[in-house]
Parts: structure tokens; C-alpha cells; sequence
């Protein structure tokens, strides 16, 4: 089955430690995406990249960072100098369309990290 | 700069009665517009899409929205609500890769 698996599922850590979240897909999709969740609020987007080796600053990227060396993978760093990290993290990929025009994003099932 | 309004942060309904969920964006162009479907502790799962082909688009599960340029407006709406339809809705807007923007959510509630 094609998708998107993130690991793990929920994630605890201490305060000043940084945390790795995993993301893969299979559907041989160009462009990857972390957005941030937390209550009441709609998806913030972290991190994106639209293909390997390459990647921008979303709206919130202060605190975390990200690397693309596969297609297959893009995984997020939440790092200590992430003032508040407690939310549910959601990534994405899809196929980029240039301009104006944009396919639809699939998801992972999101993981769910919790600072002690 | 673009923008999502969804009007309503909960909806009440019983089961069986219709679903009206109410989008309006704010946009320099005409976007991609989608509506995603979240339940607790998941993923969020691709309802519909509008793409400028119709403006009455069909989605899973019933749903479906209308585009109405006019009103800037995209509403989500099912003739007739179930129990698994309970969960949180997401109105976006889509332009480039780097304009996806998304409505803080709609969650909707249905009544036995």
C-alpha cells in the first residue's frame, strides 16, 4: 500500500533535549511538508521541501530544522530552542505543480510529542 | 496574501439532518480550494477539491461543496448526517507550494 508512515506515534522528552520525528512515503511524491498542530488552531507549516537535497522555512521554522537527502524521507528535529514543542506534528507530501496551481497534500497519521 | 475563514468553530447536528459548513477565503487570484477531514489523533483525509473545473464539486462519504466566486464562499454540506461523520473539518486554500493555508477548523458534532 502506498502512504505516508510517521514513527512514532507519540513521542516524550525532556526539557532541553532534541527529538528526531520520522517521516517516509512511498507514493514517489516530489514535495514533503511538516506543519504543526495545536488545539483550535489550523495546520502551521514548519518546514517544506520540494525536492531532494533542498527545503525552505515555513511560517515557524524557528526551533527546528530538517533534512531531504532521500526522496523518500524528510525528518524533523524539534530542537531545544523550541520555546513551546508540546503539539501534534502532521507531514505531508505531494506532486508540485508550478505556479498558481496546486495538487492536493496527503498525510501521515501524525505523531504526537509531549515535553515532560 | 491569502486567507481562510471558517465562520463556525463547532456545529451541532442531529443524525440524519443536513450539514452545512461555512468556508469564505480571501484571495488575490482564484485558488485551489479543499476541504480535509480530521478525526481524533489522525491524519487529515482529502474530502474534496475545487480546482476551477465546476463549481459544484462531489467528495467521499456525500460531502460536497459549491464554489461561489461572487461570495468568496466554499461550504461544506451533506443532505443528511451519520455518527462516523463526527470529527474536525479543515477549509484550505492552496495557490503555490508555499501559499497553502488553512481555516482553524470546524468541529462538527452529531447527535444520536
Amino acid at each position: 500500500d502506498g502512504g505516508i508512515t510517521q514513527s512514532p506515534k507519540y513521542l516524550f522528552r525532556k526539557e532541553g533535549q532534541n527529538v528526531t520525528l520520522s517521516c517516509e512515503q512511498n507514493l514517489n511524491h516530489d514535495a514533503m511538508y511538516w506543519y504543526r498542530q495545536d488545539p483550535g488552531q489550523g495546520l502551521r507549516l514548519i518546514y517544506y521541501s520540494q525536492i531532494v537535497n533542498d527545503f525552505q522555512k515555513g511560517d515557524i521554522a524557528e526551533g527546528y530544522s530538517v533534512s531531504r537527502e532521500k526522496k523518500e524521507s524528510f525528518p524533523l528535529t524539534v530542537t531545544s530552542a523550541q520555546k513551546n514543542p508540546t503539539a501534534f506534528y502532521l507531514c505531508a507530501s505531494s506532486i508540485p505543480v508550478g505556479s498558481l496551481r496546486l495538487n492536493e497534500q496527503f498525510f501521515g497519521p501524525g505523531t504526537r510529542l509531549t515535553v515532560l | 496574501a491569502q486567507s481562510v475563514t471558517q465562520l463556525d468553530s463547532h456545529v451541532s447536528v442531529s443524525e440524519g439532518t443536513p450539514v452545512l459548513l461555512r468556508c469564505n477565503y480571501s484571495s488575490s487570484y482564484s485558488p485551489s480550494l479543499f476541504w480535509y477531514v480530521q478525526h481524533p489523533n489522525k491524519g487529515l483525509q482529502l474530502l474534496l477539491k475545487y480546482t476551477s473545473a465546476a463549481t459544484l464539486v462531489k467528495g467521499i462519504n456525500g460531502f460536497e461543496a459549491e464554489f461561489k466566486k461572487s461570495e468568496t464562499s466554499f461550504h461544506l454540506t451533506k443532505p443528511s448526517a451519520h455518527m462516523s461523520d463526527a470529527a474536525e473539518y479543515f477549509c484550505v486554500a492552496g495557490g503555490s507550494a508555499r501559499q497553502l493555508t488553512f481555516g482553524s477548523g470546524t468541529q462538527l458534532t452529531v447527535l444520536p
